[in-house]
């Protein structure tokens, strides 16, 4: 596609409920990233994917989250078991081949958790 | 302390002005980002740079790799370009960005 697309764009769930947070990077762009910014906060890396492996995975915040990549394209974070403190805006972007590269953001999910 | 700071943190400013934004970082870095994200949080990426000077309109940004240190310019500025204006420094060593806490520029008309 023409940009990094992001679904959905809000999502409000129960606490305690699983959501699947989805991004479409820019075609042909290898690397992709995930990023969470809180309410009044500055943005937080959570996760990164080269190809369909996560060389680091240092940034989520706790064995609810988790991140997959198929076939070097498409990126889910699912978060499970919401809690309140995961309302943020979940930002994707992705680049060519890497930081190095310039970096393309999508326009981010908002999620609020009730 | 932060790896990467910027300054200042709030900046208002009439219409027409010569805006300056910084950011020191202290990590070793092979590239700086600045970011532009409006009300609503799409983030647009303005520049990426690892040495030297670009300019793209009325948006230049520089960066002194010896001094740790990047600016962002905005000449002739308009309310258009009111956003919070962020620097993120890439160390290279791993997939993730530092971020600065963003600068939120107000310009009046």
């Amino acid at each position: 596609g023409a940009g990094v697309s992001q679904s959905p764009s809000n999502k409000v769930t129960e606490k305690g409920k699983d959501v699947e947070l989805r991004c479409d990077p820019i075609s042909g762009h290898t690397a992709l990233y995930w990023y969470r910014q809180s309410l009044g906060q500055g943005l937080e890396f959570l996760i990164y994917f080269q190809g369909n492996s996560a060389p680091d995975k240092s940034g989520l915040p706790s064995d609810r989250f988790s991140a997959e990549r198929t076939g070097g394209s498409v990126s889910t974070l699912t978060i499970q078991r919401t809690q309140q403190e995961d309302s943020a805006v979940y930002l994707c972007a992705s680049s060519l081949q890497g930081l190095s590269t310039e970096a393309f953001f999508g326009q981010g999910t908002r999620l609020t958790v009730v | 302390k932060n790896e990467v700071e910027q300054s200042p943190q709030n900046l208002t400013a009439q219409e027409g002005e010569f805006i300056t934004i910084n950011c020191s970082y202290s990590v070793g870095i092979s590239a700086l980002h600045w970011l532009q994200q409006h009300p609503g949080g799409g983030i647009v990426s303005l520049f990426m740079l690892s040495s030297g000077k670009k300019k793209h309109g009325r948006l230049i940004a520089t960066i002194n790799i010896q001094e740790k240190h990047s600016s962002l310019h905005i000449t002739a500025s308009h309310p258009r370009d009111s956003a919070v204006y962020i620097c993120a420094a890439y160390g290279g060593s791993q997939g993730n960005l530092i971020f600065g806490k963003g600068t939120k520029l107000s310009v009046k008309p």
